[in-house]
């Protein structure tokens, strides 16, 4: 029930193409879902997050779309660059309750020129 | 400002050496966690802080120990290093449970 399922492991996608990220949840306590960039040798850096109070959030060219009837969010990279390639993560978690975020496995998004 | 600083970078220990991983945050955030991220894995929790003083486990904390005596610090403590705790190990610190999390640059961490 912990668990955050994120697809697909690897994704390539041309210059100026959409790419499209989607992670599952189970818990239904879990109400922040912040979505997490990595480049390599560097830590994760958070890139947008959503509450479970809005269907859609959009900052620049990157959107998250929740469904929480579907326990589903997914995130949308529109225009995608050769310097989005990174590592994307989404994770989350129960702010009433404990401070135990939980990751999802991670996707290696590869944009090509 | 130097955000989450961890050292050190690299580690090279053998089966049975125990060590400490630093961490460091200069924003004055009261929650602290680490991580362990192994391949295909993500991220996994180790253990968190909410404040000095108060410390829980996460989701792989066998293995580890961890204290909080200043906000700004929060070591990570092998007692006894093992092969299976060969990762690459992130702190991460934020003002609060709904607040973005920022992480170090991360220790590379290898047990022979």
């Amino acid at each position: 029930q912990q668990q955050v399922k994120q697809s697909p492991q690897s994704l390539i996608v041309q210059k100026g193409g959409i790419s499209i990220i989607n992670c599952a949840y189970e818990n239904t306590a879990f109400d922040y879902f912040p979505w997490y960039q990595q480049f390599p040798g560097k830590g994760p850096a958070l890139l947008i997050a959503i509450r479970p109070d809005v269907s859609e959030k959009k900052e620049g060219r990157f959107t998250i779309s929740f469904n929480k009837s579907a326990k589903q969010f997914s995130l949308h990279i529109m225009d995608s660059q050769p310097g989005d390639s990174a590592t994307y993560f989404c994770a989350a978690n129960s702010t009433s309750g404990t401070y135990k975020y939980i990751f999802g496995t991670g996707t290696r998004l590869k944009v090509l020129a | 400002n130097a955000g989450v600083t961890q050292t050190p970078k690299f580690q090279v220990l053998k089966t049975g050496q125990s060590m400490t991983l630093q961490c460091a945050q200069d924003m004055n955030h009261e929650y602290m966690s680490w991580y362990r991220q192994d391949p295909g894995m993500g991220l996994r929790l180790i253990h968190y802080s909410v404040g000095a003083g108060i410390t829980d486990q996460g989701e792989v904390p066998n293995g580890y120990n961890v204290s909080r005596s200043t906000t700004e610090d929060f070591p990570l403590r092998l007692l006894s290093a093992a092969p299976s705790q060969t990762s690459v190990y992130f702190c991460a610190s934020s003002w609060g449970a709904r607040q973005p999390q920022h992480f170090g640059d991360g220790t590379r961490l290898s047990i022979l």
